[in-house]
């Protein structure tokens, strides 16, 4: 039951570039997308969310822009830093407040 | 604000054994969650709380697992018997009602079953 997909597994950039982590979804039933960030021994973190009702979410370095008819979402990083480096992973929400997540994307950002 | 607390970080238990999780989430969030994240894969429900009530335990394998919601604040999960590939992070998570409300996860039980 793969609804939510990351696949990526992983993904290398260069201090102060862009990182693009990519997101697609199977259920149109969503209304809230988020991307958490996991860094090793530890939960993951909320970092950013987004309605579906909107299409783009900006907070800082971080930008999560949805695509209802593509049943996509991305997480822009810019500029990135090494203490970017973690997994990455992405969730969507249903009315009943079931979250799903994907598998992951390893993002390391080279200095 | 003091985060979701879990315990024990580590276990190591054979087959056939049982074991416990413990849980204890953000003081105020009526809603608690227990995740299994397998190595290489993203967390996966494994049952949901909403105050002391059941919301959602359908990928729960009923046969082993079970988990309480003390009186709506603290959350055991046990597994009775342990299988190999109940080999896993066990994460918590609690939020707030609503809809947008993001998850805070504890930092996870890491089992090992051999």
């Amino acid at each position: 039951d793969q609804q939510v997909k990351q696949n990526s597994p992983s993904l290398s950039v260069q201090e102060g570039r862009i990182s693009i982590l990519n997101c697609d979804y199977t259920n149109s039933m969503f209304d809230y997308f988020l991307w958490y960030k996991k860094y090793p021994a530890e939960g993951p973190t909320f970092l950013i969310s987004i309605s579906s009702i909107k299409d783009k979410n900006e907070d800082g370095r971080f930008t999560v822009f949805l695509n209802k008819s593509a049943k996509h979402l991305s997480l822009h990083i810019v500029p990135s830093q090494p203490g970017d480096s973690a997994v990455y992973f992405c969730a969507a929400r249903a009315l009943d407040g079931n979250m799903r997540f994907g598998a992951g994307t390893r993002l390391t950002v080279k200095p | 604000e003091a985060g979701v607390a879990q315990s024990p970080r580590y276990k190591i238990i054979e087959k056939r054994q049982s074991v416990a999780f413990w849980c204890n989430p953000i003081s105020g969030h009526a809603t608690l969650y227990w995740y299994q994240q397998i190595l290489g894969q993203g967390p996966k429900l494994l049952i949901q709380f909403q105050n002391n009530g059941v919301v959602d335990d359908s990928q729960l394998p009923k046969d082993r697992f079970s988990a309480e919601r003390l009186k709506g604040v603290d959350s055991t999960l046990k597994i009775q018997p342990a299988k190999l590939e109940d080999s896993a992070v066990y994460l918590c998570a609690s939020s707030t009602q609503g809809v947008g409300s993001p998850l805070h996860f504890g930092n996870g039980t890491r089992l090992t079953v051999t």
